[in-house]
């Protein structure tokens, strides 16, 4: 089966920089990939992994690393737009490797 | 491109009542999926498709059917609306290629009472 966990709240202040981790179990991987929800909204891509490493888009970036089953997603100069929910994701490697399972969520609240 | 294109955006149901949730994406994207999200928590795969014709179960299908006659419409239909069903739906599209990115639609609000 399949399983993604991440820390279900993450308070920061506005400027900082925070970090939110997923770990994850399946049985095939392709890669992680992240998404931020606003409230009320839809679900945005953010960024994927598919190699270990780091990779950056403007403020944010995403580090995989394949043999801990880890990655994080890190948010820097933080705004107050920033406050949302994020999402870890992975396609299952099966039968059907077209199966895309998402984590609970990291609600991350931005302190003035 | 409009996207993903979900209707309706909102829907009351009474217990045992059936409707079907429309789902459309103008990116002739193979991959399709329906999602549930319950208030405050994760997103839930329901079914999804690989191309047309060909339709899976994913984490949640009971009480729920699905259909892809064509590569732009996946329509999710319930059957006997129960409360348990009470949810926000979206709808996503993927290209097949090197990465995972989802589009999705901009949801549909469901009470069931």
């Amino acid at each position: 089966g399949q399983s993604l966990e991440q820390p279900s709240e993450v308070t920061a202040v506005e400027g900082a920089i925070v970090q939110i981790n997923c770990t994850y179990q399946t049985s095939g991987f392709y890669g992680l990939s992240w998404y931020q929800q606003h409230d009320g909204g839809a679900p945005t891509f953010l960024s994927y992994n598919a190699l270990d490493g780091l990779e950056e888009t403007g403020r944010f970036s995403s580090f995989l690393s394949r043999s801990d089953s880890y990655g994080y997603l890190l948010l820097q100069e933080l705004q107050m737009k920033d406050s949302a929910s994020y999402f870890c994701a992975v396609r299952d490697r099966g039968n059907r490797d077209d199966k895309i399972i998402f984590g609970k969520g990291t609600r991350l609240h931005i302190l003035p | 491109n409009a996207g993903v294109t979900q209707t309706p955006k909102f829907r009351i149901l009474k217990i045992g009542q059936s409707m079907t949730l429309q789902c459309t994406q103008d990116m002739n994207h193979n991959y399709m999926y329906w999602y549930r999200q319950d208030p405050g928590m994760g997103l839930k795969l329901i079914y999804y498709s690989v191309g047309a014709g060909i339709t899976d179960k994913g984490e949640v299908p009971n009480g729920y059917n699905v259909s892809r006659s064509t590569t732009e419409d996946f329509p999710l239909r319930l059957e006997l609306a129960a409360p348990s069903q009470t949810s926000v739906y979206f709808c996503a599209s993927r290209r097949e290629g090197m990465t995972d990115t989802q589009y999705f639609g901009p949801g549909t609000r469901l009470t069931v009472l």
